[in-house]
């Protein structure tokens, strides 16, 4: 099971690009590298996802160097509603297998 | 959220009591996960179930938990004789399937052990 390392909390303001970035360093071929957030009282939510380069959707952008053994999640433009825990999981996908969730960072917004 | 069902949202039982938690994945989904969340702490993996298989039940903290999943859907965890350390979030999640974009959170059970 691929391991992964986060800041346990970041600090920013309302309209900057805030970018977490995340260490797998044992990441296995068939692993994926997904993105949750969790807002108190809610079940994580899935972000984005990607398997290498960079992938972008409405809400992030995932760059994953060539090497993969690490990830960055960028948020453009953050507002006050983006607090929230933010976990990196890296995980194969073709079958059910364990799953493990790292400690997540903590991202505080302030206005 | 959307697409998976949890039951109660919040309950309260005495020390010593049995529960069961509920867990709908709605759609016909192979892989079903349930992990526990305390307060303002990771989540904890407790079981995954491959169809109504659970391959790996290391999760579990004592044998206190159980858990089934019958007809490849509905899953239930049991928590006999509680204790206050098992007051937390218990949240449950499907997906695995190759070419499912991650895993579809529901809201969550939150138990309190009094």
């Amino acid at each position: 099971l691929a391991k992964t390392t986060q800041p346990i909390s970041m600090d920013s303001y309302e309209g900057q690009e805030v970018n977490i970035t995340c260490s797998h360093n044992n990441i296995a071929t068939n692993d994926y590298i997904t993105w949750y957030q969790q807002f108190p009282s809610q079940g994580p939510r899935f972000i984005i996802q990607g398997y290498k380069t960079k992938v972008t959707n409405e809400v992030a952008s995932l760059f994953i160097p060539a090497d993969r053994k690490s990830s960055t999640l960028s948020l453009p433009r953050v507002s006050l509603s983006d607090t929230a825990v933010y976990y990196c999981l890296v995980a194969m996908y073709s079958s059910a297998s364990k799953i493990i969730f790292g400690s997540g960072t903590r991202l505080s917004i302030r206005p | 959220g959307a697409g998976v069902s949890q039951s109660p949202s919040n309950k309260v039982t005495e020390k010593g009591k049995d529960v069961e938690l509920r867990c709908d994945p709605i759609s016909g989904h192979t892989a079903l996960y349930w992990y526990r969340q305390s307060l303002g702490q990771g989540l904890e993996f407790l079981i995954y179930f491959q169809g109504n298989s659970a391959p790996d039940k290391s999760g579990l903290p004592s044998d206190r938990f159980s858990a089934e999943r019958t007809g490849g859907s509905v899953s239930t965890l049991t928590i006999q004789r509680t204790q206050q350390e098992d007051s937390a979030v218990y949240l449950c999640a499907r997906g695995g399937e190759t070419g499912n974009y991650g895993y579809t959170f529901g809201s969550g059970t939150r138990l309190t052990v009094v």
